[in-house]
């Protein structure tokens, strides 16, 4: 297993369109994060999953947004409508869930620039 | 909200320094990992500390949760500058009933030959 893959690193698109991304987890991780980031700042929590059940989402995540875990295994991020304001790295981390301390493991991340 | 508060928010110094970092919050987190994170990639884990006043070491890094466990800090000896990088600690609400995780906004650290 070669770690968390996202997809695709860089996505530049102009305001008004819908965004997709992947993130495939480490096999058998069962839990699952998005998480956004923008220069100079620390990740900032978005959804998180256990399988395929959304289990918590942040108030950043707007009506736009929205995130899917069919079946347990990867996952997609939807942005609708974008607007300039969603430029930022978006991460995905998966996690066993089953060791104290929640240990994440980070995809490499896609920058998205909204023009 | 439980919020991380991370000191110094940017650190520029000379090879062979010692360094501390701190993470602060008025919460209390079942635990605490510390990222480090270069440009255009994910955070990488460092280490995770779950009880109160553990000190864990990792070569020339030594953390430290605090006893109450709402605080951290992060020793780097004689620092390299392959020790540059954005260091993020992040707090586990765990027991509180969630998984989700907060970051504080980090350390920018810069290491100069």
């Amino acid at each position: 297993d070669t770690g968390v893959s996202q997809n695709p690193r860089h996505k530049i698109t102009k305001r008004g369109q819908n965004v997709t991304f992947r993130c495939d987890p480490i096999s058998e991780h069962n839990r699952l994060y998005w998480y956004r980031q923008t220069l100079g700042q620390g990740p900032e929590f978005l959804t998180y999953f256990q399988n395929e059940a959304q289990l918590e989402k942040s108030r950043l995540l707007s009506d736009r947004f929205s995130a899917e875990r069919p079946k347990g295994s990867f996952s997609t991020l939807e942005i609708q409508r974008t607007e300039q304001g969603d430029s930022a790295m978006y991460l995905c981390a998966s996690t066993p869930g089953d060791r104290v301390g929640n240990i994440q493991y980070f995809g490499a991340g896609t920058r998205l620039s909204v023009l | 909200t439980q919020l991380l508060e991370q000191s110094p928010q940017f650190l520029s110094i000379q090879e062979g320094e010692n360094l501390t970092v701190y993470c602060n919050s008025s919460s209390v987190f079942s635990s605490l990992q510390w990222y480090r994170q270069e440009p255009g990639e994910g955070p990488v884990l460092l280490v995770t500390v779950v009880t109160g006043g553990e000190v864990k070491k990792l070569k020339r890094l030594t953390f430290q949760f605090g006893d109450a466990r709402k605080d951290s800090s992060l020793h780097i000896t004689a620092a390299q500058p392959g020790d540059t990088g954005l260091y993020l600690c992040a707090g586990d609400e765990g027991d509180t009933g969630g998984f989700k995780t907060i970051f504080g906004a980090g350390t920018r650290l810069f290491v100069k030959a």
